[in-house]
């Protein structure tokens, strides 16, 4: 199985900052790389596909990059409702397996 | 508008069995995978496997075989997870969702599953 691990697990971060979540696979994905938001109680959210295209409707402020083993989510500036917890996944083989999620938190 | 509407929370006992269902509208159903997704409480998702929709084959992660079936009823759009023998590590909120290699674009609203004697 691919392993997905994130860094950091946690962040602490000011309304307006600029955040970087990154994703690394024990193995080449290519560009099978999603990220997902999730506030707690509620379903996650697709915000990013194959790596870098923008989910209809998510906010421009949100941006994906990276290709192969190395993969980052970028916020170029953090809104209150950005506090959130954030998964990546791979879809480029099965299982599709999620990291273990960054906790943006307020600081 | 596309959604995945899935059944309520269910408490059960050790050793009985539960089945979610989640019901998709808004799209025609066979053109999309369904996936299945665990949260644990306090913990991440963890990706359990997905059901083909077209012609009803599933497909589980490991630690997600033998108790754990996938089917579909494509009469009512609806694809529905069994847990047999449930025991209290089932406990966590299931999620379904749609989607194939570009991400799961639509999940349903979850379903606690509470395993407690």
């Amino acid at each position: 199985d691919i392993q997905m691990t994130q860094s950091p697990s946690s962040l602490s971060a000011s309304v307006g900052d600029r955040v970087t979540i990154t994703c690394r696979a024990s193995q080449s994905v290519s560009g099978y790389l999603n990220w997902y938001q999730q506030r707690p109680g509620k379903a996650p959210n697709l915000l990013i596909y194959t790596a870098s295209s923008l989910q209809s409707g998510v906010p421009s402020r949100f941006s994906g990059s990276g290709s192969g083993t190395d993969f980052t989510l970028t916020i170029s500036s953090l809104q209150p409702e950005d506090f959130a917890t954030y998964y990546c996944q791979q879809s480029y083989t099965t299982p599709r397996t999620f990291g273990q999620g960054t906790k943006v938190e307020i600081k | 508008q596309v959604q995945l509407v899935q059944s309520g929370s269910e408490l059960k006992k050790p050793g009985a069995s539960v089945k979610v269902s989640c019901k998709a509208s808004g799209y025609t159903f066979t053109s999309y995978a369904l996936n299945w997704v665990r949260q644990a409480p306090g913990q991440g998702l963890e990706w359990m496997g997905w059901i083909n929709t077209n012609t009803g084959n599933p497909t589980y992660a490991q630690g997600f075989t033998g108790r754990f079936v996938f089917s579909l009823d494509t009469s009512v759009s609806t694809a529905y997870l069994q847990i047999r023998s449930l025991e209290a590590e089932d406990t966590a909120v299931y999620y379904c969702a749609r989607g194939e290699t570009s991400g799961c674009d639509y999940w349903g609203q979850g379903t606690l599953v509470a395993v407690s004697s």
